[in-house]
């Protein structure tokens, strides 16, 4: 999975409880990206970064923060988690530039009960 | 709001045939197109990209890119049963911040 490790890989958490994902890159890769994946939506845009303590909202970003504080690591908080935000999360990276293909992690499924 | 659009399926086709996989966008600014074929419980995974207006061809796989209609393709001959996957479009636009924004994929079921 070009050297991207996401963690938790399965996650059952409580309705109201704060949740956090992370997502770890060996490539240096300039941006990063968290998407979720629902049956009938496919896969949507939550936050992204375009380097260290660069960050911007994506499709999805509500009830979602990020932080990037080194290169390789980004996180993806849920501040009080809710059954809605059941899912299937991927992070993915990139290089810069509108002709730079995207790689993607091996996806972290969370259960909010 | 930029829209990648595809048949969801599935597409049953028998081994040895050709699968076609159709996708349209509506933003006339994307840059960037590409497939991602998806195996289910897996993460997407990168089978091609294509830029220029025409026909990119690898192994098996060719996809088709028509910018004047907003239609991109993909092609796999010869298809196996091991392509039974869920393959997703994705576009990308011109901006250096641009972020890749998919289809919802169309399942493709090849039977022996």
């Amino acid at each position: 999975d070009a050297g991207i490790t996401q963690s938790p890989r399965h996650k059952v958490t409580e309705t109201g409880t704060p949740v956090t994902l992370r997502c770890h890159q060996t490539e240096n890769h300039r941006y990063m990206y968290w998407y979720r994946q629902d049956p009938g939506h496919g896969l949507r845009l939550i936050h992204y970064s375009y380097g260290v303590k660069d960050t911007d909202k994506g499709e999805v970003s509500d009830g979602y923060s990020v932080s990037r504080s080194k290169t390789e690591d980004f996180l993806l908080t849920l501040e009080s988690a809710t059954s809605s935000q059941t899912s299937v999360y991927f992070c993915a990276i990139s290089e810069p530039g509108p002709d730079t293909e995207a790689f993607f992690g091996q996806g972290t499924r969370l259960t909010v009960v | 709001q930029k829209e990648v659009e595809q048949n969801s399926g599935p597409l049953s086709v028998p081994e040895g045939a050709i699968a076609s996989l159709n996708c349209t966008y509506s933003d006339r600014g994307s840059q960037s197109f590409f497939w991602y074929r998806q195996y289910s419980g897996k993460s997407p995974e990168l089978i091609m990209s294509i830029y220029s207006n025409g026909d990119k061809e690898d192994g098996r796989f060719t996809a088709q890119l028509n910018k004047a209609s907003q239609y991109v393709s993909l092609l796999i001959r010869d298809s196996q049963p091991s392509d039974s996957a869920t393959y997703l479009c994705a576009v990308k636009g011109r901006s250096g911040y641009s972020t890749l924004t998919f289809g919802k994929g169309t399942m493709l079921l090849v039977s022996p």
